[in-house]
């Protein structure tokens, strides 16, 4: 079953530790996005791939980095987390051949920096 | 500056109907689009407008009116299970969704 997969779910992590939160998709979608979601507040554009080797930032690149090496492989990585990086971490994906094909999330990552 | 406006809560019975409005001022326009999220989950994509008018899926309906910036989400027979945060958001002139907090809908008995 095609699908779109984010891991961990939960992390608990110190100030300053470097992390990495993995998204993965079996669509063969080549769009793919990173949102941060506080509760009850909008979704935040951080990160934003349209393929392979290429990769924009959003609004809010939030000190974090991403790659796309592979069309279904869609990490990010926080350099040194800090407690204002506490939040809810939604990947999403989109395929066809319009930027305004619809958006389908994973689970999401809600991560605690203590 | 791109703005969306939506209720930040309603209530409404099981069984009857709810309306959830948005309105929006974006830098151009490419589409409308409803996602429901239920508390801890992902969003759920329900509708997209891009034109004006009303398209009907099921128990849902979604509104478009360009010229007034404006649109709603119809909730028919409301179930327990549509309990959930309904967003809105639209995609602006460069492709990139705008989103709104969510409307908070409790269904009682």
């Amino acid at each position: 079953e095609a699908d779109i997969y984010q891991t961990p779910r939960y992390l608990v992590i110190g100030t300053g530790k470097k992390i990495t939160l993995e998204c993965s998709q079996t669509m063969g979608h080549d769009k793919m996005y990173w949102y941060q979601q506080d509760p009850g507040m909008e979704l935040h554009l951080i990160h934003y791939s349209y393929g392979v080797n290429s990769t924009e930032k959003g609004d809010l690149s939030s000190e974090s980095t991403v790659s796309r090496i592979r069309t279904e492989h869609f990490p990010l990585t926080l350099e040194s987390a800090r407690p204002s990086h506490t939040s809810q971490y939604l990947c999403a994906s989109s395929g066809g051949q319009f930027h305004t094909d619809t958006q389908y999330f994973g689970p999401g990552t809600r991560l605690t920096v203590l | 500056g791109q703005n969306i406006d939506q209720p930040t809560e309603m209530t409404a019975t099981e069984g009857a109907i709810v309306q959830i409005n948005c309105t929006y001022q974006t830098s151009g326009f490419n589409g409308l689009f409803w996602y429901q999220q239920h508390a801890g989950e992902a969003p759920t994509f329900l509708s997209y407008n891009v034109l004006d008018g009303l398209e009907e899926k099921g128990r849902f309906s979604s509104f478009l009116s360009r010229s007034k910036g404006y649109s709603y989400l119809l909730l028919k027979e409301l179930q327990m299970k549509d309990s959930a945060s309904y967003l809105c958001a639209v995609m602006d002139s460069n492709y990139q969704l705008i989103w709104g907090a969510g409307t908070k809908l409790i269904i009682k008995p």
